[in-house]
């Protein structure tokens, strides 16, 4: 089975840019969550979905971010605009509706000019 | 809400001899409590995890230890190995928040030969 993927695995992007990153979780999880990894600040969630509809985001990031669900095999994460503040890691997990094991991906590193 | 600590933010041990990540946590409604490893250049990967029904869990070499009232969880290594080296998170989940994890800031074990 294949596990979480996340392209693009890197991205540069200029102040003021709009950036979109994409996860596809595990085959059959029902619940995708996004979570942005800084050293400072460690594993913050952003958005959390189950069955596509969206159950939690992240207070702190409702201003510029948006995450969607499109169907249950993929998700987005866009950032508009980006501040250099936004330069992290953006991981996506997902886990079967019910269980708690998070399955994570590789992740997306993010670097803002 | 639950706000996880994690005691140790480095830990250096000799091969062979154990190794213990001390957590703490604030809401008493936490009922679930993961361990995950992220290796150097890596994503997170889960480890093992406990629920609140039991004290104590045992998976090889890994043992998670819960004190309720203390509210306190630790994870144990024995003869760890220089592979154990990484970053290690413990989290803590409710069971009425659906499946949102909170990490605590991560420990970087350091297993040397």
């Amino acid at each position: 089975d294949a596990g979480v993927t996340q392209t693009p695995r890197h991205e540069v992007a200029e102040k003021g840019q709009t950036i979109i990153l994409k996860c596809e979780p595990v085959s059959g999880h029902n619940d995708l969550f996004w979570y942005r990894q800084t050293k400072i600040q460690g594993l913050e969630l952003l958005s959390y979905f189950r069955s596509k509809s969206l159950m939690e985001d992240g207070g702190a990031f409702k201003d510029r971010f948006k995450a969607e669900m499109l169907n249950s095999s993929f998700s987005t994460l866009k950032i508009q605009p980006t501040e250099p503040k936004d330069s992290a890691v953006y991981l996506c997990a997902s886990s079967f509706q019910g269980a708690y094991e998070q399955y994570f991906g590789p992740g997306t590193r993010l670097t803002v000019l | 809400g639950e706000k996880v600590e994690q005691h140790e933010s480095t830990l250096s041990v000799r091969e062979g001899d154990s190794a213990v990540i001390n957590c703490t946590y604030t809401d008493t409604a936490s009922s679930y409590f993961p361990w995950y490893k992220q290796e150097a250049g890596k994503s997170l990967h889960f480890v093992i995890d406990i629920r609140s029904n039991v004290d104590r869990k045992q998976s090889q070499r890994l043992t998670v230890l819960l004190d309720k009232k203390a509210k306190r969880f630790s994870l144990h290594i024995t003869a760890t190995q220089p592979e154990d080296s990484a970053i290690y998170f413990c989290a803590a989940s409710k069971q009425s928040n659906y499946n949102v994890l909170y990490f605590g800031s991560g420990t970087k074990l350091t297993v040397e030969p």
